[in-house]
């Protein structure tokens, strides 16, 4: 089955500045990658999603990347603030969301 | 998108003695999903929750321990049995609306700790 991984763990950085965080995959059947905003106390919010037959996606200060021959797929965000901090899960599945996998998380920290 | 309304949020309960998690969902939707996250970790898939038959059990997982109904499009219940303190987690919802294109959703969670 699909295996996810995701780094860093933790990442700490300066209001204004960007974070990038890496997930890799195993399945070459996978073809959605969803990443998703957990706060805490709640539940996991889908923040953005890429697709296999696109390499980029951007959402406003949010833009995902996948390089479907390396298996690998990445958020990045710009011009952190504050409001950004929580914990950013990465995930991969077939479209069919079966057998949707989830990485390890990123605890996002976003020092004003 | 989909709203999905969990209760209990959280509760504290008694080693041997089981719970039932209740999942609601504003429309109707293709699939339903149940995940355990444990406390600092990651999502764990439990089972797929099917509309008037059996659930669909990952490995490690079993009914007897997680029971799962679904009797509708839209409501589903999950029942944490004979728990012991490795039980504690957080238990989510999670959805796929129909025509789905991919994105799942999840509801608040349930936080349970068992004693």
């Amino acid at each position: 089955g699909e295996n996810v991984e995701q780094h860093p763990s933790t990442l700490s950085v300066q209001e204004g500045d960007s974070a990038v965080i890496k997930c890799t995959y195993s399945d070459s059947a996978s073809n959605y990658f969803p990443w998703y905003k957990q706060e805490l106390g709640k539940g996991p919010q889908l923040i953005i999603d890429i697709r296999s037959n696109v390499g980029e996606k951007k959402d406003q200060r949010i833009a995902v990347t996948l390089n479907k021959t390396a298996k690998h797929f990445s958020l990045h965000i710009t011009e952190t603030q504050p409001e950004d901090s929580a914990v950013y899960f990465c995930a991969a599945s077939a479209v069919n969301n079966n057998d949707m996998r989830f990485g390890a998380g990123t605890r996002l920290t976003v020092k004003p | 998108s989909a709203v999905i309304s969990q209760k209990p949020s959280r509760d504290i309960c008694q080693r041997g003695t089981s719970l039932t998690i209740q999942c609601q969902v504003d429309s109707q939707v293709t699939m339903m999903f149940w995940y355990r996250q444990q406390p600092g970790q990651s999502l764990t898939l439990i089972a797929t929750a099917n509309q008037g038959s059996e659930a669909t059990y990952e490995s490690g997982f079993v009914i007897d321990k997680f029971p799962i109904s679904r009797p509708n499009l839209t409501f589903s219940t999950l029942t944490v049995s004979n728990m012991s303190p490795e039980d504690s987690s957080i238990y989510l919802c999670s959805a796929a609306g129909t025509g789905s294109t991919g994105e799942l959703f999840f509801g608040e969670g349930s936080r349970l700790t068992v004693l």
